[in-house]
């Protein structure tokens, strides 16, 4: 079964501080897809990132970046010099090539606030 | 050029009524699918139609059935309300797999 960890419930960081929400998967699968996205109040999900299974290499799209580690099954999301547009929840996610694509696992989420 | 659009935004239902939820898809997109986010916690996937027909279905009971219009738009339809499917409930629209792209959700409450 696939299953998706966001340990952290709720982070609350002063602004300009950098902050790394973590994600733990399990999946017994040897091809998928990881992803990350943002939901503001407003509800509607934002996708921010999609990484293959096949790509360990690190991103880094402006004050955002990713690490992912297939050896501890982790894909974590940094965001560095955080403002207060960055409160939101961000969700983990995992999905499965072709039509796997469609049903993502989700984590529970964590809850981000940028104090000013 | 719009995103994905649904409605109502907001509804309120008596436990065992029936509640229909419209999805229109992301200009360019042929494959919807629907979530269900409870409060607190992450969306859980319910099902994924694709040229009208259902092609995936999460865990979830019979009382939610769907349906793809030739325009790719969808309905979701839930029969016999429990207060437990009080949720957010989001459709997501794609071509081609990947990315899905979310719209802002249905709040349904049921009293």
């Amino acid at each position: 079964a696939q299953k998706v960890t966001q340990a952290q419930t709720e982070i609350s960081v002063v602004e300009k501080e950098d902050v790394t929400l973590d994600c733990v998967y399990e999946t017994r699968d040897t091809t998928y897809y990881l992803f990350w996205y943002k939901q503001p109040p407003s509800g509607e999900l934002v996708f921010l990132i999609r990484r293959n299974s096949f790509d360990e290499q690190n991103e880094i799209s402006g004050r955002y970046s990713w690490n992912f580690q297939k050896s501890t099954s982790s894909f974590n999301f940094t965001i560095t010099a955080s403002q207060v547009v960055d409160s939101a929840v961000y969700f983990c996610a995992l999905g499965q090539p072709g039509w796997g694509a469609q049903k993502l696992v989700f984590g529970q989420g964590t809850r981000l606030t940028i104090n000013p | 050029d719009a995103g994905v659009t649904q409605s109502p935004t907001h509804l309120i239902k008596t436990r065992g009524q029936q509640v229909t939820l419209r999805c229109s898809p992301k200009s360019g997109h042929d494959t919807v699918s629907w979530y269900q986010q409870a409060l607190g916690q992450g969306p859980q996937f319910i099902f994924q139609y694709y040229e009208e027909e259902e092609r995936q279905r999460g865990n979830f009971p019979d009382r939610f059935s769907g349906h793809q219009f030739p325009n790719y738009s969808s309905e979701l339809n839930v029969n016999a309300l429990l207060l437990g499917d009080s949720a957010l409930y989001l459709c997501a629209s794609s071509f081609g797999g990947l990315p899905l792209h979310f719209g802002n959700g249905t709040r349904l409450t049921v009293t």
